[in-house]
């Protein structure tokens, strides 16, 4: 089966920029996660939806982040106005079922704040 | 040997030799752990899980030990290859709630 899609690879901007990231999950998998990893740290859920609907947004910076899943496949996570401290790859995962574990994470993007 | 630096912690082991890397967890509820290995540029990929009603499990050249009495977690590699070179996480979960991953440990494999 094909994996978790995530587009861009790499992206760089400049502080007070607005910056979006696109994830495509495993076909068939209903839960989806961001997860944001600083350079040196384990990554840290930021939203986690259930199809199109967000279980798990309680880490979100809600006043600079914004995600969404409309159709319940494809993600978008965004980010205006980006802080320096954005600075970090931004990792999309995916699961059959938020009760089973494994999920199946994508390669993520890279994005640099200057 | 292991080392905590700025950042994660390293650990150096000779090819061919066994590692164990260590994980401390923090919530006795928890349901299942998961070992997660990272290589640089990539997403985490899924070694191994255990349930919290299990003490030991064991995979292809891993095995994970689980001890609830002083919540740790260790996950052992035989006859370690440069190809386990990478970060590996400890996670854990519980339900429905998302997974929560520890800081990490750097795996250096030397030939």
């Amino acid at each position: 089966e094909a994996g978790v899609a995530q587009s861009p690879r790499y992206k760089i901007i400049e502080k007070r920029q607005s910056v979006a990231f696109w994830c495509n999950p495993i076909s068939g998998h209903a839960t989806l996660y961001w997860y944001q990893q600083i350079l040196g740290q384990g990554p840290k859920l930021l939203i986690q939806f259930q199809n199109n609907g967000v279980v798990d947004d309680s880490q979100l910076p809600k006043d600079r982040f914004s995600a969404e899943r409309l159709k319940g496949v494809d993600s978008t996570l965004k980010i205006q106005p980006a802080k320096l401290e954005d600075s970090a790859v931004y990792l999309c995962a995916s699961s059959l079922d938020p009760g089973k574990f494994g999920y199946t994470f994508g390669s993520g993007t890279r994005l640099t704040v200057v | 040997g292991e080392s905590v630096g700025l950042h994660l912690p390293t650990l150096s082991v000779q090819e061919g030799d066994n590692s164990i890397i260590n994980c401390a967890y923090s919530n006795s509820a928890s349901d299942y752990f998961i070992w997660y290995k990272q290589e640089s540029g990539k997403g985490p990929q899924f070694i191994i899980d255990i349930r919290s009603n299990m003490d030991k499990r064991q995979g292809q050249r891993v095995t994970v030990l689980l001890n609830k009495t002083v919540k740790h977690l260790s996950l052992q590699i035989a006859a370690t290859q440069p190809g386990d070179s990478a970060v590996y996480f400890c996670a854990e979960g519980s339900g429905n709630t998302p997974l929560v991953f520890g800081k990490g440990t750097r795996l250096s494999v030397i030939a």
